[in-house]
């Protein structure tokens, strides 16, 4: 059973370009979660989705960000126009329909803006 | 929102030394889990504890949710066991809310 998978590992953007980061849940997990971690920091929560839906986008920038989980495919999230302060590591998790909510994260994407 | 609060925010120890790190919360939780941040950025489940006591090998954990407060322990430290340690909390929102961490370095 493989874990979350995330990919691109390492993405390097210009100012101004757009940045796609995907991720695929694990088998049997319907939930999808972004967080986002600067250096030297903590994790912090961006958007929870479950499938063709976003449940809570709380934590996602108001502007330039968008996230979306299709029927078909990887969750992705989308950056455009990125601008230096976008630098960081952006981690993806999943759990299963059930209370429990036990999360667990792929190996994260670093997203490095010249 | 919820707070949490990680301490010490710092740990040096010599291989073989035990440790104990601290995660106190504001709020009741969900959940409560423990990640170890690797050098190389990965991040790896350790426990999912809301309450009680686990163990699993040289790890063990302890919430007491009335308190608010959870417990890491790390016995016969090895090398391997450096990076960060993260404690993250669910109030039913379902979105982790992660502490700052506990940078832990091993020495051999």
């Amino acid at each position: 059973n493989a874990g979350v998978m995330q990919n691109p590992r390492h993405l390097v953007r210009r100012r101004g370009q757009e940045a796609r980061l995907r991720c695929s849940p694990m088998k049997g997990h319907s939930h999808v979660y972004w967080y986002r971690q600067l250096p030297e920091e903590g994790l912090k929560f961006m958007v929870y989705l479950q499938k063709e839906n976003i449940i809570d986008e709380s934590g996602m920038p108001k502007e330039r960000f968008s996230a979306e989980f299709p029927k078909e495919g990887p969750s992705i999230l989308r950056i455009q126009q990125v601008v230096r302060g976008d630098s960081a590591a952006y981690f993806c998790a999943s759990s299963p329909a059930s209370a429990k909510n036990i999360q667990y994260f792929g190996a994260g994407t670093r997203l490095s803006v010249l | 929102g919820i707070q949490v609060e990680q301490s010490p925010p710092d740990l040096i120890l010599q291989e073989g030394a035990n440790s104990t790190l601290r995660c106190n919360f504001s709020d009741s939780v969900n959940n409560l889990q423990w990640f170890h941040q690797n050098p190389w950025g990965q991040l790896i489940n350790l426990f999912y504890i809301p309450s009680g006591t686990k163990q699993n090998g040289r790890l063990s954990a302890t919430t007491v949710a009335t308190e608010r407060y959870s417990l890491l322990y790390i016995s016969s430290s090895q090398t391997t066991d450096s990076g960060v340690y993260f404690c993250a909390v669910d109030t039913g929102r379902r979105a982790l809310t992660f502490g700052s961490g506990t940078r832990l370095q091993v020495q051999p």
